[in-house]
């Protein structure tokens, strides 16, 4: 079982729609929870980094985590063409990052 | 903020050959610099982990002797493929903490590695 589990998608949704992403871990001890967004054959950019249960807002953005289930969500709102890209959950034990394998986000306008 | 460069952007060598890939943080001072690499439709494997002045830390399975990562300063990581194969052919990434903040990690643009 992989430390990270993340639906690889492709997930396609209309211009505007809300978005869902999630991933789902099972080392209770990750202390720091990040999504990152990443386009084709370019690094990953941060978009939101938690490190408590509870919601995170940042603009079209809100990050979502769950301790207790062990479950973490990104939503977004209005979702654009340029959202398009793939976007990886990343959990963060001491400074080491584990990644999910990322979810390939597809938004049609 | 908190940029990363890295150079070259993408190279091509044939086998055997040596390359050097560098990691720059512009705007902060990284006290650890982390190596990825990613192969197509696959997650970020972290390869080593490096500090500032001190050897790398490998991760299981990665050679430390073909891959060779020197962090001389607290802005700039190298990582040298040694007599690169085919198999080596990879995207490359690296990433940097800033010593002063959180646990954020800032990833670089990536290389990519074409071994022919």
């Amino acid at each position: 079982q992989k430390e990270v589990e993340q639906d690889p998608g492709p997930l396609s949704v209309p211009e505007g729609a809300i978005v869902s992403l999630n991933c789902t871990y099972s080392n209770s001890a990750f202390q720091y929870f990040m999504w990152y967004r990443q386009y084709s054959r370019k690094g990953p950019e941060l978009l939101m980094y938690t490190y408590s249960s509870g919601n995170k807002e940042d603009g079209r953005f809100t990050a979502q985590v769950d301790k207790s289930s062990k479950y973490i969500s990104l939503f977004i709102r209005d979702s654009q063409p340029s959202d398009s890209a793939t976007y990886l959950c990343a959990m963060s034990l001491f400074q080491k990052l584990v990644f999910g394998t990322g979810t390939r986000l597809l938004v049609s306008p | 903020g908190a940029v990363v460069s890295q150079h070259p952007s993408w190279v091509i060598c044939k086998s055997g050959t040596s390359v050097k890939i560098e990691c720059r943080s512009l705007d902060f001072q990284a006290t650890t610099m982390f190596w990825y690499r990613q192969f197509p439709k696959q997650s970020l494997m972290l390869m080593a982990t490096s500090n500032e002045g001190s050897k790398a830390t490998y991760e299981q399975g990665v050679e430390k002797d073909k891959f060779l990562i020197n962090h001389a300063s607290l802005t700039l990581s190298t990582l040298t493929v040694t007599s690169a194969h085919p198999e080596d052919s990879s995207f490359y990434i690296c990433s940097a903490r800033d010593g002063q903040g959180g646990n954020e990690q800032f990833f670089g643009p990536g290389t990519r590695l074409t071994v022919l």
